[in-house]
């Protein structure tokens, strides 16, 4: 069964270096979406990209995020200067479309800004 | 502004009893609702979703939700739990219904004991 994964696992990085959170969606799928979660606290939505564009963005992903589709199979999340604050659980999800459309979500990357 | 409430931090369950998590919901007009389940190591798995029609629906791995407007709840029911559903359980509620921003519950850990 296809399946949504991302790499790495778990990045530890300093404060004010660059981190780049990588996913590969599942391959037909045209939505592509990041999430984060900040430990015990909900799941947040970040931002969602379609053919190529940011389709919506939450007041998180400020321009210290980017979001990236390098080739056909890869989706990016850069943080350019990361922060304390930015230490979460990143998800990666994708989907074939917008409003009911499912959502598969990736086991996630855990980064932490130390 | 649309918003999900989820009271219970953790539940235990014994397994083979019944099971209902809560979850309330804050949306202008009719809401599109999710339940997701997360196992530890997983992303995110969706069980099942609501935007219309039939206030109960039935989702993967037995478990079924009902919608009641009257009192803004989504909550998300199995008659007889397994070991292998403790997990942590998330309602979601899609931002606007042309949209793509899932705005998530804090999420419930369901513990199964023997």
């Amino acid at each position: 069964e296809p399946e949504v994964t991302q790499t790495p696992s778990h990045q530890v990085t300093q404060m004010g270096q660059e981190v780049i959170l990588r996913c590969v969606p599942i391959s037909n799928h045209l939505y592509f979406y990041w999430y984060r979660q900040i430990l015990g606290q909900k799941v947040e939505f970040l931002v969602s990209f379609y053919n190529n564009e940011i389709s919506e963005k939450s007041e998180i992903f400020d321009d210290q995020f980017s979001v990236e589709r390098p080739d056909g199979s890869n989706f990016t999340l850069k943080i350019r200067s990361t922060k304390l604050e930015d230490s979460a659980m990143y998800f990666c999800a994708s989907g074939q479309g917008q409003g009911l459309n499912e959502q598969f979500f990736g086991p996630g990357t855990r980064l932490t800004v130390l | 502004a649309q918003s999900v409430t989820q009271p219970d931090i953790h539940i235990t369950v014994s397994e083979g009893a019944s099971l209902e998590l809560r979850c309330n919901y804050s949306y202008g007009a009719t809401p599109y609702l999710f339940w997701y389940v997360q196992s530890p190591g997983q992303g995110l798995q969706l069980l099942l979703k609501y935007f219309s029609g039939d206030t109960l629906v039935q989702g993967i791995k037995g478990f079924e939700a009902e919608f009641k407007r009257s009192q803004s709840s989504f909550n998300l029911r199995k008659p007889s739990v397994h070991w292998s559903d403790a997990a942590e359980y998330f309602c979601a509620v899609l931002k606007n219904q042309a949209g793509t921003a899932l705005i998530f519950g804090k999420g419930t850990t369901l513990s199964v004991s023997s």
